[in-house]
């Protein structure tokens, strides 16, 4: 089984302020890992795949980078509505799909 | 639009059995992989099964191998999971969650959840 490890647990930024936020696979995942937000009370929505691409609807100031067992996501300029759990996920060994643990990000 | 809808959760004791429905709109349903994911109160998510357009694999997690099975009607467009012998740690939110496309099983979109609560 893939473990995804993120990182931090929590952060805490002001609006404007960039967000680097890490997951790293036990294994090699290739480019096979995505990132997902979830607001309170939501659904996760898919916000990167594939490593670096942007799902429909995301707006560009989130992006993804990474390769293998080292991944970013990228949040260039916070805005309030950016306050939110996100996950990473793997899909290149499975079953099973795996999920980080989340890292929780408060907008100040 | 692209809408999941899931439905069938409850309050059970320990030993019991429950299906969970997902109804799908807005898409193509017979050409896309289908998966449940679970979230446990506070905790982070965790998927739980999978099954193929059309129907020829499914796959689950340990956690729940040989309790539960997913299985899906694309006639009524409909996806379902079967639960059985519950036990307090599926306790959760139950979401369903479409392959992102027809050749891939990123997750989206996801359904609203649907809550399970084993307790005795």
């Amino acid at each position: 089984e893939v473990v995804l490890t993120q990182s931090p647990a929590t952060l805490s930024l002001s609006p404007g302020e960039r967000a680097t936020l890490s997951c790293r696979a036990s294994q090699s995942v290739d480019r096979y890992l995505a990132w997902y937000q979830q607001k309170p009370g939501q659904a996760p929505r898919l916000l990167i795949f594939d490593a670096s691409n942007r799902a429909t609807g995301i707006p560009a100031r989130f992006s993804g980078s990474g390769f293998g067992t080292d991944f970013t996501l990228t949040i260039s300029s916070l805005e309030t509505e950016d306050s939110a759990v996100y996950y990473c996920q793997q899909r290149k060994i499975w079953p099973p799909i795996t999920f980080g643990q989340g890292t929780r990000l408060e907008i100040k | 639009e692209v809408q999941l809808v899931e439905s069938g959760g409850g309050l059970l004791h320990p030993g019991e059995s429950l299906r969970l429905s997902c109804a799908a709109s807005g898409f193509t349903f017979r050409t896309y992989g289908m998966n449940w994911v679970r979230q446990a109160p506070g905790k982070g998510l965790e998927w739980v099964a999978y099954i193929r357009p059309d129907e020829t694999a499914v796959h689950y997690a340990d956690s729940v191998n040989g309790r539960f099975t997913i299985s899906r009607d694309n006639a009524k467009n409909s996806l379902y999971l079967q639960m059985n012998r519950l036990t307090v740690e599926d306790t959760a939110v139950y979401f369903c969650a479409r392959g992102q496309t027809q050749t891939n099983n990123w997750f989206d979109p996801w359904g609203q959840g649907t809550q399970v609560i084993v307790s005795s």
